[in-house]
């Protein structure tokens, strides 16, 4: 079964960096792109931006760019995706998800809260 | 970015209802609209793609309907593990953006 297994909770202090992976398994990691979408507390959800594992072609969210790198590692069909800079307003649970048609997400990881507080 | 706009912000059912929620899109997006839902403290639930098709293993009592800019999510003959939020999500560009949520209660 497909399943997206994330890393555990982080604590930051602003203006560090958190690194959030994702383990796929289930399916073969390169024919799906993976997407990373985030929920702040009591909130929406704000998409962050893709990645195409096969190629590593990617798109970020314009209010991420030069904040956000997303990578894969097709050995151990992990996605990773990295935030600097961190201010207390990107407290929130991150969640990566499979893209299977074109930004339809239809599987999702259980989410990884990160927490920036000084 | 492409707005979505979903309607009504809280609805308030009881077991065996049948209920539609909305979603409206702030410019054309074809059928490239997906229904999810979401129970608090877990990750969300993919119900629907492409307007109207059913995710894998997800019960046909809910049904998706709507092109263009306007869209419907129906459950039918609710149940207590469907009292849930939703959210409507559209990917026909990107950035890729939601709906603000619908809260389902009893």
């Amino acid at each position: 079964q497909v399943q997206l297994a994330q890393s555990g909770a982080e604590v930051k202090t602003p203006g560090a960096s958190v690194k959030v992976s994702c383990k796929a398994s289930g399916y073969t990691f390169t024919n799906y792109g993976v997407g990373w979408v985030r929920q702040a507390p009591g909130q929406g959800f704000e998409w962050m931006g893709w990645i195409n594992p096969k190629n590593a072609n990617k798109s970020y969210a314009k209010k991420f760019q030069g904040r956000v790198t997303m990578t894969t590692d097709r050995s151990t069909s992990r996605a990773y995706m990295e935030l600097r800079s961190l201010r207390s307003d990107d407290s929130a649970v991150y969640y990566c998800a499979r893209e299977a048609r074109g930004g339809d997400y239809d599987y999702w990881g259980q989410g990884s809260l990160v927490t920036v507080s000084s | 970015d492409i707005q979505m706009t979903q309607s009504p912000s809280s609805l308030s059912a009881s077991v065996g209802d049948r209920v539609t929620i909305t979603c409206r899109a702030s410019e054309d997006i074809s059928n490239y609209l997906a229904w999810f839902q979401q129970k608090p403290g877990e990750a969300p639930k993919s119900l629907i793609y492409a307007a109207s098709s059913l995710q894998s293993g997800v019960p046909s009592k809910f049904s998706g309907s709507g092109s263009g800019t306007d869209f419907t999510l129906t459950i039918s003959g609710l149940q207590p593990e469907d009292f849930a939020t939703y959210y409507c999500q559209q990917y026909k560009t990107y950035p890729l953006t939601f709906g603000q949520g619908t809260r389902l209660e009893i």
